[in-house]
């Protein structure tokens, strides 16, 4: 089936650095692939749609200039978090779209933990 | 406001018992899925469900579409503490360019 490898799994920053997430569909092609931010005892909040070869769609209220994404091959996104400060500290987990008993469903990577000192 | 809503949010039951998880929205979609997720990981997927009324089997759960495509359940029979995690249904809108979300339920089988 499907795999979608995210790295890294777990990241401990200084405040004001910049983190960089990748995630990658091993097997398949991903146009799109989307990234979701989950906080702890809740559900998947979606933060932006990011589509090969062209501008990520942003969730309304997600700062586009804080959540870098880049979806540079078919392959490949990646989220850059700038200039981190300990709010951004969360499990971000990536996804990509695929196909399941005739319907699209979500394959996600295994997520990444990021503290921000 | 969810477009998904799913409850219980938050079920704790001995080995053995049964339950029921619902997901329900305003909405029709045209799929619906349901994946488990465990402690520091991504959520798995368990099951799609794609014509109203439709009734899938995974051993011991069993996973109901509604007639309407706006609801789902999830029935799980003699819980193990396998079982144990959080689940949520989710469902694509917009031309499938979105996903969205049910509030999750953290399911906690006690042995």
């Amino acid at each position: 089936g499907a795999v979608v490898s995210q790295h890294p799994s777990r990241v401990i920053c200084k405040s004001g650095t910049s983190v960089k997430i990748e995630c990658r569909s091993l097997d398949f092609q991903a146009t799109t692939m989307f990234w979701y931010r989950q906080f702890p005892k809740q559900s998947l909040m979606l933060m932006a749609t990011s589509n090969e070869g062209s501008k990520a769609t942003y969730e309304q209220g997600v700062e586009k200039d804080k959540f870098l994404i880049n979806h540079a091959s078919l392959t490949l996104s990646t989220l850059t978090v700038t200039s981190a400060h300990p709010e951004d500290s969360s499990f971000y987990i990536c996804s990509a779209r695929g196909w399941d008993s005739g319907a699209n469903v979500l394959t996600f990577g295994a997520g990444s933990r990021l503290t921000v000192l | 406001t969810q477009l998904l809503e799913q409850s219980p949010q938050f079920l704790s039951i001995q080995e053995g018992e049964n339950l029921t998880v619902y997901c329900n929205s305003s909405s029709v979609f045209s799929s619906l899925q349901w994946y488990r997720q465990e402690p520091g990981e991504g959520p798995v997927l368990l099951v799609t469900v794609v014509t109203g009324g439709e009734v899938k089997k995974l051993k011991r759960l069993t996973f109901q579409f509604g007639d309407a495509r706006k609801d789902s359940s999830l029935h799980i029979t003699a819980a193990q503490p396998g079982d144990t995690g959080l689940y949520l249904c989710a469902g694509p809108i917009y031309n499938f360019n979105k996903f969205y979300f049910g509030s999750g339920t953290k399911l906690n089988v006690k042995p």
